[in-house]
């Protein structure tokens, strides 16, 4: 689990704020993810980023916002988020997955609340 | 669309006895299936893969599962289950090339 790291482990915002999650992965991979995993529902994808590119949004709403400035590091860009937003936000990284099927390897997650 | 479903919400066991955590998968195509298992207030972490080859995957801390094509199912076991192996387990699918499909998980409880 050290492997990927993220930050914060806990956040609780307004529904005006702004707040940005971190996620950084130290195993040599080029592909990254964004996950929501609410209670008693699949986890949800929201982003995948292959060598830096977006390469998959699944119609995640635009108070989502992801950035990859390098392939090591993930942003999620939070504002005017809905108390339905609340839930643990995980980050993976793997391989590139195009050119073999292959883990991905999660980090801890970020618990959030919206108030 | 591939998917996957886990039909138990919640597996009780003893510990020293085997346990077994089933997943059935729908494909079109080749099956990729994961299981990763979930510790409280952690992320998943990777236990093992069915890719190709033997249908009885080794993996992770004891735990091995077997794929089944004319059943097509991927039931995740283990021998004898330790009060530790209480978690949250999901079995995935890939779908595509970038993404995996989760089930919605099942509960493994290990009483002493």
């Amino acid at each position: 689990e050290t492997g990927v790291t993220q930050t914060p482990r806990h956040l609780v915002m307004g529904m005006t704020n702004k707040k940005s999650l971190k996620c950084e992965q130290h195993l040599g991979h080029n592909a990254m993810y964004w996950y929501k995993q609410s209670a008693k529902k699949p986890l949800e994808l929201m982003f995948v980023y292959s060598l830096e590119e977006r390469v998959e949004n699944n119609s995640v709403p635009s108070r989502f916002s992801p950035e990859c400035p390098n392939s090591s590091h993930l942003f999620l860009h939070l504002h005017t988020l809905q108390p339905e937003d609340s839930a643990l936000y995980l980050c993976a990284s793997s391989h590139d997955a195009r050119l073999a099927p292959t883990e991905q390897y999660f980090g801890p997650g970020t618990r959030l609340t919206v108030t | 669309a591939q998917s996957v479903a886990q039909p138990e919400d919640q597996v009780n066991v003893a510990e020293g006895n085997p346990l077994t955590v089933k997943c059935t998968y729908s494909v079109s195509g080749n099956p990729y299936l994961f299981w990763y298992v979930q510790y409280p207030n952690r992320g998943l972490q990777f236990l093992l893969k069915y890719i190709t080859g033997d249908n009885l995957v080794k993996g992770s801390y004891g735990f091995e599962a077997e794929f089944n094509k004319s059943q097509t199912s991927f039931h995740l076991k283990k021998p004898s289950a330790l009060v530790s192996d209480s978690a949250l387990y999901f079995c995935a699918v890939r779908e595509g090339t970038d993404k995996l499909i989760f089930g919605t998980g099942t509960r493994l409880q290990v009483f002493p």
